[in-house]
């Protein structure tokens, strides 16, 4: 079985400040996993995805995130907030052989002027 | 890119009809599509994973007589709410998987807002 744990359900940074959302993942065979980020009344947009090969993701809009097995942890990071970056973020795995997501309870955002 | 497109946007309703909406892979073949229900200020909610030519396969708890699934071409899936009721009210997200892509990656459309008065 997965799971997947998002520790806290809201995040406030300033802007300019480092952002870390932080995702911990449960999987009894090897996981992909995947950052996405909703905006107000729209549906998902890949951030990025780990699929086995690099351990350090970059995705879109600067965000990265790093494959930690050890730790079983997938956190999301950017160097620099930005007030666009304000929104809900979501994690979620699978394994190879289903489409099937486990999403995490997701992260809300919050960039301070 | 993958381009999952939803239709209509958002639509409002009367108690007691019917509503349908589209879910459609714009580029690429959709052997498998997901509808999901989110409710506001929370994570997605799987209702059920259809399979084109096949009947959906339905999540615990979720009334399949009520909410109809029809995966009838690689690129079309429908939801139908039947019978809506003000507690159906929600943002409903579908998404698909590319029968080409090796990655289990699901592509996500932008999303149905159905309001039942």
């Amino acid at each position: 079985a997965q799971s997947v744990t998002q520790l806290g359900s809201h995040v406030s940074v300033s802007e300019g400040a480092l952002v870390l959302l932080r995702c911990n993942y449960s999987s009894s065979v090897p996981p992909y996993l995947f950052w996405y980020v909703q905006y107000p009344n729209q549906g998902l947009q890949l951030l990025l995805k780990y699929t086995s090969a690099a351990t350090l993701v970059k995705g879109i809009n600067g965000f990265e995130a790093e494959f930690k097995k050890s730790e079983t942890s997938f956190h999301l990071t950017k160097p620099s907030a930005h007030m666009s970056d304000a929104a809900e973020y979501f994690c979620a795995v699978t394994t190879s052989g289903t489409y099937k997501y486990i999403f995490g309870t997701g992260t809300r955002l919050k960039v301070l002027a | 890119g993958a381009v999952v497109s939803q239709h209509p946007s958002w639509v409002i309703c009367k108690s007691g009809t019917s509503v349908k909406i589209e879910c459609r892979s714009l580029d690429f073949q959709a052997t498998t599509m997901f509808w999901y229900r989110q409710f506001p200020k929370q994570s997605l909610m799987l209702m059920a994973t259809s399979n084109e030519g096949s009947k959906a396969t339905y999540e615990q708890g979720v009334e399949k007589d009520k909410f109809l699934i029809n995966h009838a071409s690689l690129t079309l899936s429908t939801l139908t709410v039947t019978s809506a009721h003000p507690e159906d009210s929600s943002f409903y997200i579908c998404s698909a998987g590319d029968s080409q892509e090796l990655l289990n990656e699901q592509f996500f459309g932008p999303g149905t807002r159905l309001t039942v008065l």
